[in-house]
């Protein structure tokens, strides 16, 4: 079955440590996005791709980096530098296009100590 | 600019109770989409629904209607007969230009036995 695919769902790392998530799709979908979501908040933009090797920063960039070297792997990595990582990340993916909602993976839950 | 609010942040209601779901959406744009999406407790985003804007009729699926109204630029979600599933987080979306979907900020829904 076709879906993204989000790991580990629960990562616990120690503050001043950098970490990568990964997420995989298996869409054929040429759009990839990162979103952030802190507990009874809506989600923010993080970063996104729209072709290989191409990626553009989202609303809340800062301490994050991600890349783009192939169409089904879009990973992210918080860096020692996002004052407060501790969140619930979501990936998703989508066609170009304005008629195409987007499919999201089950998310990794990432805790910083 | 595209923009979407959702008011309501959480809505509580006891099972079997009706609960409607509003969402205002600002664009400039003569064609867009509409999206609906759910939010359960295990976190992955499911697509509900999609509307184009071309396409006032409202829409019935089970237990789940959607009313769009161009007119006042809304696009509401009512769940009939509320059941102990349907507690989960709300999430209204407007297409933008560049492909990327404007989220609303989602509404809690919880249905008490």
């Amino acid at each position: 079955d076709g879906g993204i695919t989000q790991s580990p769902k629960y990562l616990f790392r120690k503050e001043g440590q950098n970490v990568t998530l990964s997420c995989e799709q298996n869409l054929n979908h040429d759009a990839m996005y990162w979103y952030r979501q802190d507990p009874g908040q809506g989600l923010r933009l993080i970063y996104y791709s729209q072709i290989v090797n191409d990626f553009q920063k989202g609303d809340i960039a800062e301490g994050y980096s991600v890349s783009r070297e192939k169409k089904e792997s879009f990973p992210l990595t918080v860096t020692s530098a996002q004052k407060n990582p501790t969140a619930f990340y979501l990936c998703a993916s989508s066609p170009l296009g304005r008629d195409y909602g987007y499919t999201f993976g089950s998310g990794t839950r990432l805790t910083v100590v | 600019a595209q923009k979407v609010t959702q008011a309501q942040t959480e809505i509580s209601v006891v099972e079997k109770e009706d609960v409607t779901l509003d969402c205002v959406y600002e664009t400039r744009d003569t064609t867009y989409y509409l999206f609906w999406y759910k939010q359960p407790p295990s976190g992955e985003l499911v697509f509900l629904i999609r509307r184009n804007s071309f396409d006032e009729q409202n829409e019935i699926s089970g237990r789940y209607s959607w009313n769009f109204q161009k007119s006042t630029s809304s696009f509401n979600f009512t769940i009939t007969a509320s059941q102990v599933v349907d507690s989960a987080v709300y999430f209204c979306a407007l297409s933008r230009n560049d492909y990327k979907l404007s989220f609303g900020a989602g509404t809690t829904v919880t249905v008490r036995a």
